[in-house]
């Protein structure tokens, strides 16, 4: 079975302060690939990143970050600077064998002037 | 061009009515996808099409027809629908099926009267 947890239900912060949401996955696959999309209020999903399980270089675009540890099971999203449009929901997903996209619940990150 | 779009925007419909949610994209992506969100949660996996052939049905209901006409088109037909399946529904693609990030579209949001 596959499961992703955002421990963090909801984020505030103030515009220019840094901040990283968590994201915690479990799988028995070898060959698995994680995902973070953004999903502002207008409702479209946006993706972000794709990170293979053989792949643990940490990447970098912009003011956003990725960490991934696959020896803590942990693949954390950074956002430098944050800014109002940041404001958005964010999702972790991890794709294993079965092919599915398993979901964590979300971060509601508020970014406020 | 990472463009997936879906129409309509909005449908409002009564139990008996009978309506199509239509989905395009022009990526040459061989896979396809319906999700189905609910508020504050993450997206549902509904179907998936892989080659213009189902793939997979995540046991959803009969009243939910899926349809992929050819390899850009994906249509969702709906009949005899209950309040309970008011969401946005969302389109995806992707280039294949294993391993490869998703574009969403915008989404329908369906009220069901």
């Amino acid at each position: 079975a596959q499961k992703v947890t955002q421990a963090q239900t909801e984020i505030s912060v103030v515009e220019k302060e840094d901040v990283t949401l968590d994201c915690v996955y479990e799988t028995r696959d070898t060959t698995y690939y994680l995902f973070w999309y953004k999903q502002p209020p207008s409702g479209e999903l946006v993706f972000l990143i794709r990170r293979n399980s053989f792949d643990e270089q940490n990447e970098i675009s912009g003011r956003y970050s990725w960490n991934f540890q696959k020896s803590t099971s942990s693949f954390n999203f950074t956002i430098t600077a944050s800014q109002v449009v940041d404001s958005a929901v964010y999702f972790c997903a991890l794709m294993g064998s079965n092919y599915k996209l398993t979901f964590g619940k979300g971060t509601l990150l508020t970014v406020n002037p | 061009d990472t463009e997936v779009t879906q129409t309509p925007k909005h449908l409002v419909m009564g139990m008996t009515n009978k309506k199509s949610l239509k989905c395009e994209q022009h990526m040459g992506h061989r896979a396809m996808y319906w999700y189905k969100q609910k508020a504050k949660k993450p997206p549902e996996l509904m179907f998936v099409y892989s080659y213009e052939k189902l793939s997979i049905n995540e046991s959803v209901p009969s009243r939910f027809s899926p349809e992929c006409p050819n390899s850009s088109l994906l249509n969702l037909h709906l009949h005899a629908l209950q309040p309970e399946d008011s969401a946005l529904y969302l389109c995806a693609s992707s280039q294949e099926l294993v391993g490869n990030e998703q574009y969403f579209g915008p989404g329908t949001r369906l009220t069901v009267t």
